[in-house]
C-alpha cells in the first residue's frame, strides 16, 4: 500500500507563480524524498530531507517536513513551463524500500 | 556514463506469452528495483534486490520473477502475461548507505501492453 499521499492531485498555475504541494504519510520515516516525472519519462530525484531536518532548499525548491503531523510540502518558486510535470513524494521505513504516493500533476501555463 | 538503461522501450504481448525486461546500471550501485506505474496509482514495487545475490518481493510480486544476474543487471520476467500486467515498468538503482536511503536513479521505462 502507498505510504505517501500527495495533495492536490492536480495543480494549474501561471508562469512565474509559486506551486505548493503536500505529502502526508502514515508511519515513522527515516527520510522523505521528492521526485519529478516529465511526461513519458522516468522519475528524477529532486531533494531528500531527513527525519531530523525541518526545511531544506535546492535552487527554486523548498521542502519542509513536520514529523509530528507526518507531512511534508514542496514549494516551487517562480515556476517555469519546464516545471510542468508530475511530482511524487517517497518515504522509507526500516527496510530497503521506498513507498511512493500517487503524485501531483503540475501544469504551468505560459 | 549511461545511468540506468532498460530494454525494450515498448512491447506488445498476447495473453499467455512470456517476456523478460532487461535493466542495467553502470553506477556500481548495490541495490536495484522494479516498479510498475499505473494511471493514478503512483509507483508500486514489484521486486527488489538489496545487494548482488539477493532478491525480495515487493508490494505486487504475483505473476513476476526476477534475476539479479550480477551487480549491474537485474531482469524482470513475466512467465504468462495477463492484461492486468499492462503497465509502464521502471527499473531503478540506489547506493544504500547504512539504513538511510540515497536517491534512486530511474531508467526511462518499458511500456508494456498485454492484449
Amino acid at each position: 500500500s502507498q505510504q505517501g499521499e500527495e495533495d492536490p492531485q492536480a495543480l494549474s498555475i501561471q508562469e512565474g507563480e509559486n506551486a505548493t504541494m503536500n505529502c502526508s504519510y502514515k508511519t515513522s520515516i527515516n527520510n522523505l524524498q521528492w521526485y519529478r516525472q516529465n511526461s513519458g519519462r522516468g522519475l528524477v530525484h529532486l531533494i531528500l530531507i531527513r527525519s531530523n531536518e525541518r526545511e531544506k532548499h535546492s535552487g527554486r525548491l523548498r521542502v519542509t517536513l513536520d514529523t509530528s503531523k507526518k507531512s511534508s510540502s514542496l514549494l516551487i518558486t517562480a515556476s517555469r513551463a519546464a516545471d510542468t510535470a508530475s511530482y511524487f513524494c517517497a518515504t522509507d521505513g526500516n527496510d530497503y524500500k521506498l513507498s511512493f504516493g500517487a503524485g501531483t500533476t503540475v501544469t504551468v501555463r505560459a | 556514463n549511461a545511468g540506468v538503461t532498460q530494454t525494450p522501450k515498448f512491447q506488445v504481448l498476447k495473453t499467455g506469452q512470456s517476456m523478460t525486461l532487461q535493466c542495467a546500471q553502470d553506477m556500481n550501485h548495490n541495490s536495484m528495483y522494479w516498479y510498475r506505474q499505473d494511471p493514478g496509482m503512483g509507483l508500486r514495487l514489484i521486486y527488489y534486490s538489496a545487494s548482488e545475490g539477493t532478491t525480495d518481493k515487493g508490494e505486487v510480486p504475483n505473476g513476476y520473477n526476477v534475476s539479479r544476474l550480477n551487480k549491474r543487471e537485474f531482469s524482470l520476467r513475466l512467465e504468462s502475461a495477463a492484461p492486468s500486467q499492462t503497465s509502464v515498468y521502471f527499473c531503478a538503482s540506489s547506493d544504500i548507505q547504512g539504513r538511510s536511503y540515497n536517491e534512486q536513479f530511474f531508467g526511462p521505462g518499458t511500456r508494456l501492453t498485454v492484449l
